[in-house]
């Protein structure tokens, strides 16, 4: 199975609040880590990487926070807007020193309420 | 500056038949790898290649083969396909000699097997 796991399945959050998504990963030797967001009938889209010797990247409205201790990632958007409702997926790069191959997890379902 | 493209966008076979799925990378870079994504799952890896090389597979049977060419287009083929390989078939694409390499993703081919 994937070593790449998401703890929910779906989250659903109100327009305008914080949502957080988390993501375990079991490969200490990873060392590179990617979100992308993917929409309906499109491939996945970029959103923020951080690389296993930082512990938080920010982006616009997004923050990445790794913790390699406990192997968890989190994506943090903030002000979640109708927009971002979409499949959010962590990746692992499992090639270290070069990010060749990427595992990802099942992903999850964000959905933005009204 | 043009992202990812990938062609057909839908595509009907039946079992037994070959098929051939075409990828061009982003501007200016130079690596593409191939992902399979079946429904409700996150993608998998297929391989990557680079400088027209197969540097790095995932765990899939020889039936799936490829090809980059010296513009840096690639291209996926699957032999005697199954039931099974049906799914969306992502091509990504990153800058290995600039140590940029964030995969970017294309829209995605859909194969329905027959």
């Amino acid at each position: 199975g994937e070593s790449v796991g998401l703890h929910l399945p779906t989250l659903s959050v109100q327009e305008g609040d914080n949502s957080i998504i988390n993501c375990a990963y079991s490969n200490s030797a990873s060392d590179y880590f990617i979100w992308y967001k993917q929409e309906s009938g499109k491939g996945p889209q970029f959103i923020i990487d951080i690389r296993s010797n930082m512990d938080k990247r920010q982006g616009q409205r997004v923050t990445v926070l790794l913790n390699k201790t406990v192997k968890h990632l989190s994506l943090q958007i903030a002000a979640t807007q109708p927009g971002d409702s979409a499949v959010y997926f962590c990746a692992e790069n499992r090639t270290p020193g070069s990010a060749r191959q990427l595992t990802f997890g099942s992903g999850t379902q964000l959905t933005v309420l009204p | 500056d043009a992202g990812v493209t990938q062609s057909p966008t839908h595509l009907i076979k039946t079992r037994g038949q070959q098929v051939t799925l075409r990828c061009s990378p982003k501007s200016g870079h130079d690596t593409v790898s191939w992902y399979q994504q079946a429904l409700g799952q996150g993608p998998q890896f297929i391989f990557q290649y680079y400088e027209e090389e197969e540097r790095q597979r995932g765990n899939f049977p020889d039936r799936f083969s490829g090809h980059q060419f010296p513009n840096y287009s690639s291209e996926l083929n699957v032999n005697a396909l199954l039931l099974g390989d049906s799914a969306l078939y992502l091509c990504a694409s990153s800058l290995t000699s600039g140590h940029q390499e964030t995969q970017y993703f294309g829209p995605g081919t859909r194969l329905l097997v027959l």
